[in-house]
């Protein structure tokens, strides 16, 4: 079955260290997106693409990076991870630009110490 | 500023009971309507949406009620179980871009049996 998978699910980092995490779809959907989910804030929008190549920043992008080299796959980057960033992350895919329904992955949990 | 508010923050009903999560906007450039339902661990996964054409929209025990004229759209849950305790989130999209989804905070639904 197609599916959407973000690694690791856990992960500990410390302050100023750089952190990458992944996310992998087999939909073949051209958009995918990086949201983060925080008490009382409810779903950030981090960053998207709309395919190969493609980026945009969204809502909170500060701090974070993306790049989409193939359809499958669009990894997040912390250039330098801080506290503020602690956080639970989603990614999520969609088939078309209407974005009816976005597909998302089971989270990140990121604790930056 | 925040484009879809979300009340209450949490709820808690007994099993059978009626749960009614509230959700208003201020972008009238807004066509589309999803809940989103996220149970602990997981990624929230789409319920049930509207558009404005409508006012009503039931899918089983799911029914989406929408007053355009007082930017406002409801979430009822009939006959409340307790596989039903999650978070639910409401969300306002406008044609044209999935970046353009925006989620409220969300609400903690907790159905005691």
């Amino acid at each position: 079955d197609a599916e959407i998978t973000q690694s690791p699910r856990h992960k500990i980092t410390e302050t100023g260290r750089q952190v990458t995490l992944a996310c992998h779809q087999t939909w073949n959907h051209n958009n995918m997106f990086w949201y983060r989910q925080d008490l009382g804030h409810g779903l950030r929008l981090i960053h998207y693409s709309y395919g190969v190549h493609d980026t945009n920043k969204g809502e909170v992008s500060d701090g974070y990076s993306v790049s989409r080299s193939n359809t499958e796959d669009l990894p997040l980057t912390l250039e330098s991870a801080a506290s503020s960033q602690t956080s639970v992350y989603f990614c999520a895919s969609s088939p078309g630009t209407d974005g009816e329904k976005l597909f998302f992955g089971s989270g990140t949990q990121l604790s930056v110490l | 500023q925040q484009q879809v508010k979300q009340s209450p923050q949490s709820l808690i009903v007994q099993k059978g009971g009626i749960s009614i999560i509230n959700c208003a906007y201020e972008n009238t450039a807004f066509d589309y309507f999803p809940w989103y339902q996220q149970f602990p661990g997981k990624g929230p996964a789409l319920l049930i949406a509207i558009r404005p054409d409508v006012s009503e929209k039931k899918e089983g025990r799911f029914t989406i009620s929408f007053n355009k004229s007082a930017k406002q759209f409801s979430l009822h849950i009939m006959d409340s179980q307790p596989g039903d305790s999650a978070t639910y989130f409401c969300a306002a999209f406008t044609q044209g871009g999935s970046e353009k989804l925006v989620f409220g905070k969300g609400m903690k639904l907790t159905v005691n049996p």
